[in-house]
């Protein structure tokens, strides 16, 4: 079956720019994750989405990143006023409850 | 001090070669302990995962856990060039949670 799948793959865009990067999780799981993935920094926690319930944002650097997942499936990750330090790989994972994470290819994000 | 400390290599090894990875947490709260390999420019791929303490075999990869000295491994036997790649320790304090990834050990495995 299908994946998790992510897009744009590569992205590219102006410092103070605003950017939306999409998931589409695998049918049927009801968690949904973001992670960022930058040298030095490994891979970092930032959202967690599951069925209903109010999402865990612990791990969000700044008030510049939102995400939302619109009818339990699609999940976009947005970030505003982008910044230098942003540019990473952002990584979107889906899990079915009582399985593990299951990770997309990753939206490379570069802030010139 | 970081959750999940591993060290990032890189790690070389000749075709063939039995390869150990290992992380040291300080969470006491895990539980799920999972190694993920992720290949350049890809996302992680799940290799395996154990509960708790104990080992558990899959084929040529073991992965071990010693929780009172929070220690994890990963054992790689007869080791192929196809095993390069990043190899990623993530434990976790249940399904459905988070995980806390290590920093990564870069493998090569050399013919």
């Amino acid at each position: 079956g299908a994946g998790v799948s992510q897009s744009p793959s590569n992205k590219v865009t102006e410092k103070g720019k605003d950017v939306e990067l999409r998931c589409d999780p695998i049918s049927g799981h009801t968690a949904l994750y973001w992670y960022r993935q930058s040298l030095g920094q490994g891979l970092e926690f930032l959202i967690y989405f599951q069925g209903n319930s109010a999402p865990d944002k612990s791990g969000l650097p700044s008030d510049r990143f939102s995400a939302e997942r619109t009818g339990g499936s699609v999940s976009t990750l947005t970030i505003q006023r982008t910044q230098q330090e942003d540019s990473a790989v952002y990584l979107c994972a889906s899990e079915r409850t009582t399985d593990t994470q299951y990770f997309g290819p990753g939206t490379r994000l570069t802030v010139l | 001090q970081k959750e999940v400390e591993q060290d990032p290599g890189p790690l070389s090894v000749p075709e063939g070669a039995i390869v150990s990875l290992n992380c040291t947490y300080s969470n006491s709260a895990f539980q799920y302990f999972m190694w993920y390999r992720q290949y350049s420019r890809k996302g992680p791929e799940l290799l395996m995962y154990t509960y708790s303490s104990g080992n558990k075999e899959d084929g040529r990869f073991t992965a071990q856990v010693d929780k009172s000295s929070k220690y994890i491994s990963l054992f790689i036997r007869d080791s192929q060039p196809s095993d390069s790649a990043t190899y990623l320790c993530a434990p976790s304090t249940g399904t459905a949670s988070k995980l806390t990834f290590g920093t990564g050990t870069r493998l090569q495995v050399t013919l």
